[in-house]
């Protein structure tokens, strides 16, 4: 399995919804990654795990929760969002820096 | 600070025209450099690492430390090779974080 999936491929969720996003991967990945893709514009990081602990958190607003269960799950726990969170959430894991990363497809946020 | 700079948002040529996407880094440390495609609808996928010098579908990048730069090149476009190029910096000096550029979209014409 080289592949990292990423589920809902859409939500859409009320700002006053508690909802979660989940990330797998089975390739033996010590590092786990959470990125935002606004249309048109560069993945921003949000959040990176490294051997199943936080490591850096890139400021992100306390309205979006990572965790991570175990070696090849990550998850995004997601409350009161606001409108402008609408955006293409991104997983993504890795061996080390020279690998670079292994992308999900993303889950497609629309908050109303 | 830590940049990367991809300086063309659009880049359009024909096809069978030579390609030169640019990309110009910031960085204290040693870096590691990456190209990113993504093609309409689809993921994120990584094209090419400076570390491991390799060629995919055609594409290359060199890094050259002494002007900061890993543009990616290819001698003839083809028209499957219209997309979103990234090009990424990670490092040890970020502690895995990986720094993508604004983004270049080529689009080869007929």
């Amino acid at each position: 399995d080289t592949e990292v999936t990423q589920t809902p491929k859409h939500l859409v969720m009320g700002m006053t919804n508690k909802k979660s996003l989940k990330c797998e991967q089975h390739m033996g990945h010590r590092a786990m990654y959470w990125y935002k893709q606004k249309a048109k514009k560069p993945p921003e990081l949000m959040f990176v795990y490294s051997y199943e602990k936080l490591s850096i958190n890139e400021s992100v607003p306390s309205r979006f929760s990572p965790e991570c269960p175990n070696s090849s799950l990550l998850n995004l726990h997601l409350h009161a969002l606001q409108p402008e969170d609408s955006a293409l959430y991104l997983c993504a894991s890795s061996h080390g820096d020279n690998y670079g990363y292994t992308f999900g497809s993303g889950t497609r946020l629309t908050v109303v | 600070a830590q940049r990367v700079t991809q300086p063309e948002k659009l880049l359009s040529v024909f096809k069978g025209a030579p390609v030169e996407l640019k990309c110009n880094y910031s960085y204290s440390g040693s870096p590691e450099l990456f190209w990113y495609v993504q093609y309409s609808r689809q993921r994120l996928q990584l094209l090419l690492r400076h570390i491991s010098r390799e060629s995919i579908k055609g594409f290359t990048a060199d890094l050259n430390k002494g002007e900061t730069s890993f543009h990616l090149k290819k001698p003839f476009a083809q028209e499957e090779d219209s997309a979103m190029y990234y090009c990424a910096l990670g490092g040890s000096s970020n502690t895995g974080k990986l720094i993508f550029g604004q983004g270049t979209t080529l689009q080869v014409k007929p």
